[in-house]
């Protein structure tokens, strides 16, 4: 059974960077036909796709981050990152990783979540 | 990109059957067939409903029910159960690499 962890810092100080792993165990993260993305969820709110990275490295992500999100993938450690620079309060959120089905575009397993939220 | 509308609310009693709407536009719901549906219980992880618009997963029951005519994608949840007490959250892809979810609705079992 293919399960997503993810970990990270929780707390972190406005215009910082947040950095956040999601550690793919039950499965291989370099497994053909899936892709690997990050969602995230204010709390009370509804759900944002952030964006994903494919099997050949290539990233994609949502407009309205207007470039502050960089996603990577470590084979060796079976893990995928992110990084979001110039966090302010709106990037409060649960973060989800998420492994995407590449030919019918869903997410089919999560990780838990992790809080992550932005305070001096 | 906008999110998608979903209404903030639904209720049903049990036994009776609810569907909830996802309006989008042309260049999300309306061009692809790639809309699914999440439900979401409080503190969990979102799960997968339903995928490219009516496709259930192995292990949801078929009490769940996906449709999509036009712009607008609707998920219906039919003989209404306690368990089915959740927010659900509709997806589509938006083209070019994009996906955008709708705002969520609240289901309550009365």
């Amino acid at each position: 059974q293919l399960q997503l962890q993810e970990s990270g810092s929780g707390q972190v100080k406005p215009s910082q960077t947040l950095s956040l792993t999601c550690a793919v165990s039950g499965g291989s993260i370099s497994s053909g036909g899936y892709s690997w993305s990050w969602i995230r969820q204010p709390p009370g709110k509804g759900l944002e796709w952030i964006g994903h990275i494919y099997q050949s490295g290539s990233t994609y992500y949502n407009p309205s981050l207007k470039s502050r999100a960089t996603i990577s993938v470590d084979r060796s450690k079976n893990q995928v990152s992110l990084n979001l620079t110039s966090v302010t309060a709106a990037d409060t959120a649960v973060y989800y990783c998420a492994r995407e089905v590449d030919y019918a575009l869903f997410f089919d397993y999560w990780g838990q979540g992790t809080l992550v939220t932005v305070s001096s | 990109q906008s999110a998608l509308t979903q209404p903030p609310s639904a209720s049903g009693s049990p036994g009776q059957s609810v569907t909830i709407s996802c309006t989008g536009t042309s260049s999300d719901v309306g061009g692809y067939n790639y809309v699914s549906w999440y439900q979401q219980h409080p503190g969990k992880a979102p799960k997968l409903m339903i995928y490219e618009v009516t496709k259930r997963p192995s292990g949801v029951p078929d009490r769940f029910s996906g449709s999509k005519s036009g712009n607008t994608a609707s998920l219906t949840v039919s003989g209404l159960q306690a368990e089915d007490e959740a927010d659900y959250y509709c997806n589509s892809y938006a083209g070019s690499d994009n996906w955008v979810f709708g705002g969520g609705t609240k289901l309550t079992v009365l």
